[in-house]
């Protein structure tokens, strides 16, 4: 049973950058055809996809945040990161790790999500 | 961007009634298309996959149908641990995109 847990400071400052780490435990990230994802959820509303890396080492990112965010891996550590530049109020959510399969198969693990609040 | 529009956006519902969410997309997703159900506090779980697939390990009172730009869940018999928010969710075309949810809520 794969399981994801998200880790990082829960409070940052406008202007700074986000970063947060998810580790990974019950399978190997660099094993099989998975996207290792992120999406986030702001409080009260819908959720919204950021990106992805592929076991493979391509990336997709949301184009509304293309500029701004990098996902990468470690597979030394198991984990997988987010990075998000330059954020706002608007970038306070809740930020969830996930595994999305490939084909049919959407995210079907996620983390339990932590929330991220930006503000001075 | 494919705009995935779910109806109604919330919904009163009782014990053991039968009921039906809609998901609309603004161009097809080629049956790309999931159902998740998000409880408070909770993650979103995966209910359903490209249209119609039943997660395992998910009741049998869940279904989806549909295709192209048009879409269903239905809950045949709501149950008490039903009540909670659903999403529908395109994975067809980047970027994904979510529906801006359901919330089914005890009559």
């Amino acid at each position: 049973q794969v399981q994801l847990q998200e880790s990082g400071p829960g409070l940052v400052k406008p202007s700074q950058t986000l970063s947060l780490t998810c580790t990974v435990s019950g399978g190997s990230i660099s094993s099989g055809a998975y996207y290792w994802s992120w999406v986030r959820q702001p409080a009260g509303k819908g959720l919204e996809w950021i990106g992805r890396f592929y076991t493979g080492g391509s990336t997709n990112y949301n184009p509304s945040l293309k500029s701004r965010v990098t996902i990468s891996l470690d597979t030394s550590k198991n984990q997988f990161s987010l990075r998000l530049s330059s954020v706002t109020a608007a970038d306070t959510a809740l930020y969830y790790c996930a595994r999305e399969g490939s084909g049919w198969i959407p995210i079907d693990y996620w983390g339990q999500g932590t929330l991220v609040t930006v503000s001075s | 961007d494919i705009q995935m529009t779910q109806s109604p956006s919330s919904l009163s519902a009782s014990v053991g009634d039968r009921v039906t969410i809609t998901c609309r997309a603004s161009q097809s997703t080629n049956n790309y298309l999931n159902w998740y159900q998000q409880k408070p506090g909770k993650a979103p779980e995966l209910l359903i996959y490209a249209a119609s697939n039943l997660q395992s390990g998910v009741p049998s009172r869940f279904s989806g149908s549909g295709s192209g730009t048009d879409f269903t869940l239905t809950i045949s018999s709501l149950q008490p641990e039903d009540f909670a928010t659903y999403h529908c969710h395109q994975s067809y075309s980047l970027p994904h995109t979510f529906g801006q949810g359901t919330k089914l809520e005890i009559k």
